[in-house]
């Protein structure tokens, strides 16, 4: 079966760190770039971070750039998100996404494929 | 940045009903804009993509179109399975990828 699961949601205190790992099964994880997407309780979707197939290339909203850093380990299928200097407003459940691929492997940048989200919770 | 604009807020209908809803950006993100559906406790499902192509598995009375900015998610007949939240996201700034906030579909 083709899916993404994540892990490593916790209740952290401001100002703390927190590793998120998803797990892909049932498709060549090594052919996609991958992405993390977040919800804030009630809120819409917020695009978090992406990285490339190889893992070359990370890329990163405004609102986490140089507080979260997106990998990817392709010979294990997994994808993390290491979280440092967490504030309340990180507050949300974190997605796994896959962004779909055209016929020849290039991204679209559109997300295809989701896992249940970890949820992260940032309060004192 | 380009923003998404969706509307209305929230969407009163029965089954059976035709469901419109809009997208609007700040700017033209020509045809790279997609539409998701979220249910309650679930994850977002793509449903339409490059403003008109129907993901996989997508029944047809969901049809999507655009004029200029101006993007549209038409759902033909309402079954009972289709209220939920549905949202639209561009791809057309790469590496800024945003999404819009939302429709919510009711009974």
């Amino acid at each position: 079966e083709v899916q993404l699961l994540e892990s490593g949601g916790d209740l952290v205190q401001p100002g703390g760190s927190l590793r998120l790992t998803c797990e892909a099964s049932g498709f060549s994880f090594s052919n996609f770039a991958m992405s993390w997407v977040r919800q804030a309780p009630g809120k819409g979707l917020e695009w978090v971070s992406s990285i490339t197939s190889t893992g070359n290339s990370p890329y990163y909203a405004d609102s986490v750039k140089g507080r979260f850093t997106i990998s990817r380990d392709n010979s294990k299928d997994t994808m993390f998100l290491q979280m440092h200097s967490l504030r309340a407003d990180d507050t949300a459940i974190y997605y796994c996404a896959r962004f779909s691929s055209s016929f020849d492997g290039v991204p679209q940048y559109y997300f295809d494929l989701w896992g249940q989200g970890t949820l992260v919770t940032v309060s004192s | 940045d380009t923003i998404l604009t969706q509307s209305p807020d929230t969407l009163s209908l029965s089954p059976g009903e035709r469901a419109t809803l809009s997208c609007r950006a700040t700017q033209g993100v020509y045809n790279y804009l997609a539409w998701y559906q979220q249910k309650p406790g679930q994850p977002p499902r793509l449903l339409v993509y490059d403003v008109s192509t129907r993901a996989t598995g997508v029944p047809a009375r969901f049809s999507g179109s655009a004029s200029g900015t101006d993007f549209t998610l038409t759902i033909s007949s309402l079954e009972p399975e289709d209220f939920a939240v549905y949202y639209c996201q561009q791809r057309s700034n790469w590496p800024r990828l945003a999404f819009g906030g939302g429709t919510k579909v009711e009974i």
